[in-house]
């Protein structure tokens, strides 16, 4: 069965960047048909998706975030990674790892769905 | 793109049933929606794809008999039967706007085990 763990500093300062990487274990990133992406929860508060990204290098971003956010992957460590710059209070949340597996959908064409998610860490932005 | 539109609460006593509702905006009536559980402190879990004809696809890993799904017109219905203490947790539904390109999420419904 496919696992995902987020791993990253628990405390950002305002106006640093985030990082965090995913490690993925039960399938390898680099061979497989789905996308790689994060979404994150504020505390209390509902899911908004960050970004995706498939290891052809093809990378896809919210676009309220995307003049912030570089998603990578590292195939050779079978994990994926999410920067996220000149962050502030509102920026903290939980931040969630996730696998997005592909499925076809009459006359929509292959869409994604998210199969798998890791537990979540929490990211304080806070000085 | 799409909107999706939840309950923010909902509530059912031990043993009875449920169906929680995901609205799409006008527009949108072919596209599936996907229902996501999160349990209290946990991560969310995929639960099950709904289209206009129902389930798309399989459940997810785990998911008992008792979580089915209808489509109807702009509304995507999970109902969930025989409710245990379990079940208590927040219901999102989602979509993919453009393979992967872009992902909505409705607001969430917490559902309340009486």
């Amino acid at each position: 069965q496919l696992q995902l763990q987020e791993s990253g500093p628990g405390l950002v300062k305002p106006s640093e960047t985030l990082s965090l990487t995913c490690t993925v274990s039960g399938a390898s990133i680099s061979r497989s048909s789905n996308y790689w992406g994060w979404i994150r929860q504020p505390p209390g508060k509902g899911l908004e998706w960050i970004g995706n990204i498939y290891f052809s290098g093809s990378t896809y971003y919210n676009p309220s975030l995307k003049r912030r956010v570089t998603i990578s992957g590292a195939t050779s460590k079978n994990q994926f990674s999410l920067k996220l710059n000149s962050v502030t209070a509102s920026d903290t949340a939980v931040y969630y790892c996730a696998s997005l597996r592909p499925i076809a959908a009459a006359g929509l064409g292959v869409r994604y769905y998210i199969d798998y998610w890791g537990q979540g860490t929490l990211v304080t932005v806070s000085s | 793109q799409p909107v999706l539109t939840q309950t923010p609460s909902a509530s059912a006593s031990l043993g009875a049933s449920v169906t929680l509702t995901c609205t799409l905006s006008s527009g949108y009536a072919n596209y599936h929606v996907d229902w996501y559980q999160q349990r209290p402190g946990k991560g969310p879990r995929f639960v099950m794809r709904v289209g206009a004809g129902g389930i798309v696809g399989s459940k997810g890993d785990g998911v008992p008999d008792r979580f089915s799904v209808l489509g109807s017109g702009l509304n995507r219905f999970l109902t969930i039967k025989n409710i245990q203490e379990e079940d208590e947790s927040d219901y999102y539904c989602g979509a993919d706007h453009g393979g992967a390109t872009n992902f909505i999420f409705g607001g969430g419904t917490k559902l309340t085990v009486l």
